[in-house]
Order: C-alpha cells, then sequence, then structure tokens
C-alpha cells in the first residue's frame, strides 16, 4: 500500500464547476504539500499546511491530522487550472513523499 | 534570484553511456533534493544534502548512481553505465533551513533523460 493515496486519478470537469481533489496518507508527517504540475514538468508548490486550512484565489486546500486527510478544492474552474495535481507529505525528517498525481482536464 | 535552475533540460543517450546533470538552487537555500519522476507517476526520492553533506539517500539510488554539493551551491548527479530503466525526469528542489518558507520546497523544471 502506497504511503500517500490520491483520489481521483483522472478528472475532467466543465468551466466553472467546483472541483475536490482528496489525499490520504498513513504515516506520521510535519507537513503536507499541495503541487501542481503542468505538461513539460515543471512543478510549482501550491500550499503546504500542517493543520486547518489555506485559501489563496479560487484554491482552498484543508488538512485532518486526525483522520490523516487532505483536500485540494478548485473554485469556478477554468481550462488552465488544468495540470496534474500532486499531494505530498514530508515525513519526521525532510523528504516529501508524494502521491501518484490528479491528472484535472477542465474543458470550455 | 530567478528559483532553481536544471541544466541540461532534456538529454538523450545511448545505453552504456555516462550522463551528469546539475542544479543550481535558489540562493542561500541550504538544502537540496534529488528526485526521479517516471511517465504518469509521482516523484520519488532520490537523495538530499544539508550544505554539502549528503544526509539521506534512497535505496533507488544504486551504485550507479552518485551526487555531490561540493561546495554547498549547486549539485550534480551522475548516472554511469546508463540503462533504459533510468529513463525519467530527474527533478531538483532546494529549501531554507529557517525563516517563513521554512520546509517550503521550490522545483526546479527538471531534466528528462532518455536512454535509447
Amino acid at each position: 500500500k502506497n504511503e500517500v493515496e490520491q483520489s481521483p486519478q483522472n478528472l475532467t470537469a466543465q468551466e466553472g464547476e467546483f472541483i475536490t481533489i482528496n489525499c490520504s496518507y498513513s504515516v506520521g508527517i510535519s507537513a503536507l504539500h499541495w503541487l501542481q504540475q503542468h505538461p513539460g514538468g515543471g512543478i510549482v508548490s501550491l500550499f503546504m499546511l500542517s493543520s486547518g486550512k489555506k485559501k489563496h484565489g479560487r484554491l482552498i486546500a484543508t488538512i485532518n491530522i486526525q483522520e490523516k486527510h487532505s483536500s485540494l478544492h478548485i473554485t469556478a474552474s477554468h481550462p488552465r487550472d488544468s495540470a496534474v495535481y500532486i499531494c505530498a507529505v514530508m515525513e519526521y525528517g525532510n523528504k516529501l513523499v508524494f502521491g501518484a498525481g490528479t491528472i484535472l482536464r477542465v474543458k470550455s | 534570484d530567478t528559483g532553481v535552475s536544471q541544466d541540461p533540460r532534456h538529454k538523450i543517450t545511448k545505453r552504456g553511456q555516462n550522463v551528469t546533470f546539475r542544479c543550481d538552487p535558489i540562493s542561500e537555500h541550504n538544502r537540496l533534493y534529488w528526485y526521479r519522476q517516471t511517465l504518469g507517476q509521482g516523484p520519488e526520492f532520490l537523495t538530499y544534502f544539508q550544505n554539502e553533506a549528503q544526509l539521506e539517500k534512497s535505496r533507488l539510488l544504486s551504485d550507479r548512481f552518485s551526487a555531490e554539493r561540493p561546495k554547498g551551491s549547486f549539485s550534480t548527479l551522475e548516472i554511469q553505465r546508463t540503462e533504459q530503466g533510468d529513463s525519467a525526469m530527474y527533478l531538483c528542489a532546494s529549501s531554507p533551513a529557517f525563516g517563513r518558507s521554512y520546509n517550503e520546497q521550490f522545483f526546479g523544471p527538471g531534466t528528462r533523460l532518455t536512454v535509447l
């Protein structure tokens, strides 16, 4: 069993829809990261959180430490949001352990 | 500072050849990480430096792989006697040891390796 599980693996949405991507993990962590990866490979950090909720523009990330679960929400989705979204956890130490990613496609 | 840079961006090589990749982290970030990402998968940890010290290596890092960070700034990742299974995107990231962005990792654009 992978230490970090994401769902869904693939997601297609219509422009304007509310999107949720889920992440569950099985190890103790010091922080959880949500990352965005566009075709070509570049990875951008969206959020790093260890408790509660963070919001940046149309993106919201939440984490429940007790349930070992995090969600990434995108409100009013847009085709430019199309990308791979990756959940990664930082174990006690410094390395990141990544989920397999969720491929999001937003159609206009 | 323009962020983490990696060179080359793409490398095509024949099986059995040696390749070397370079990563320049964000200035004053003393932590540097190498990851490998194969098609359709999330990245996997390879190794981690704090300053010039290599503090952790994954078991994925076989004897053919070696990484250095001689002066605590840029790092190199060398793969000897490349195999087709080494084809992947090699990602570098850096992070500061303190401050507001502590533990946040900033990624480079990656080096895509294709072994023929």
